[in-house]
Parts: structure tokens; sequence; C-alpha cells
């Protein structure tokens, strides 16, 4: 079956943009994770959706970073006035229950250079 | 101290050894274990999680040291194909909260 997916899988921009990027889960799956992942790192949590809501977005740096899940399914991550230290690999991960510790599907990921 | 540290490698093996490598977590009160793998510019997959009383599938064997705090991952016989990053992944129920090492290189070589 398929496997979650991100779109772009790359995205380039400008220091101060605004930029988008979405995760659609295996379906089904209720639970959604957001990570962004630096360059010998591992992932870093930025917020968990339990069906439409954020659960925990503890991890979201600033009030730059937004993100909704408006149905239960898709999810959009947004960040405004991107700065250079948000190039990163963001991640994004479904799982099937309501248990963080269950398994975590992950994406591609999308790679996001600010210039 | 990071709440769960790895060694970053990377471990530089011949095909057919034996290696392991370990994980320390700071916090006594973690309930939960795993090790993912991640390949070169892929996403993490779970490789297994850790029980209490140890486990093991095929050529991977998982141990937790609550004494010592910390979670170790065994790989026989290695193939090339096990060249990959190992991220361990710590749970706290008490915060809800799943810490990511910062990754542990494997290196095979012919």
């Amino acid at each position: 079956g398929a496997g979650v997916s991100q779109t772009p899988s790359n995205k380039v921009t400008e220091k101060g943009k605004y930029v988008e990027l979405r995760c659609d889960p295996i379906s089904g799956h209720t639970a959604l994770y957001w990570y962004r992942q630096s360059l010998g790192q591992g992932p870093e949590f930025l917020i968990y959706f339990q069906g439409t809501g954020a659960a925990d977005d503890s991890g979201l740096p600033n009030d730059r970073f937004f993100a909704v899940r408006p149905e239960g399914s898709v999810s959009t991550l947004k960040i405004q006035r991107t700065e250079r230290g948000d190039s990163a690999v963001y991640l994004c991960a479904s799982s099937l229950g309501t248990s963080r510790v269950d398994e975590q599907f992950f994406g591609p990921g999308t790679r996001l250079t600010v210039l | 101290r990071k709440e769960v540290e790895q060694d970053p490698g990377p471990f530089n093996v011949p095909e057919g050894a034996t290696v392991a490598f370990n994980c320390t977590y700071s916090n006594s009160a973690s309930q939960s274990f795993f090790w993912y793998r991640q390949d070169c510019r892929k996403e993490p997959k779970l490789l297994m999680s850790v029980y209490s009383s140890g486990n093991e599938d095929g050529r991977f064997t998982a141990q937790l040291n609550r004494a010592s705090q910390y979670i170790s991952l065994l790989i026989r016989d290695s193939k090339l194909s096990d060249s990959a990053t190992y991220l361990c992944v710590v749970y706290l129920d008490s915060n809800y909260q799943l810490i990511w090492g910062a990754g542990t290189k494997l290196i095979i070589k012919p």
C-alpha cells in the first residue's frame, strides 16, 4: 500500500519568504508527527496531531512555525519569514494508534534550503 | 548532558563481523526504547523495539540495562546492507515525549 508522501521533495527559498510543506499520511492513521532533521542529528520533534487537533506542539521553535490538519488526514507545515537556520530536512510520520510508542512510518522528507 | 547520547561513529566493520553499540539515556523514568535505522538520505524506519528481557530478531539483538541506563544493539554476521545510521529512541511516559538520539553510523566493508 501507499506509504507516507511529502511534497515538495526539495524546496529552495529566500530568507524572509513563506513556505508550505505538505504531508499525506498512510490512510487510516490517526496520529501524525512533524520533525526536522539537520545533518548529523536525529529527528527533532516539532508537533504531533491526533486526528484534527494538535495534541502537542511543544517542539515548534517559535511562532513563525505553524501546522494544520483540518480534516484529520493531510497536514501542512507552514513557516513564515524563513531564516537560514530553518534549512533542514522536514520529516513527517504517521502511526495507526493513539500511543506515541506505536511504530511511526516516515515519509521521504522535504529538504528545505533557505538562501 | 544530552537526554539520549550515542557515539556518532563511524564504525567501520568488515563484512561478517559482529558489531555492537550502545545508547545512554539520562532520565531513569524512561519507559520504552527503540532502535530505528536510517539509510543515507532516506527516512528512518523501525528496526526493533527493546524489551526489558532483551529481544532478538534474526541477526539483531537488543538489550536494555536499566541500572546503567543504556540500551545496546548487537549485529551478528554483518552484511553490506547493514550500512546505515542507527537511531536510538527513548520514550518518557510522564510527558509523552519521544527523544531521539543523533545516531551511530555503521559502515560494513567487503
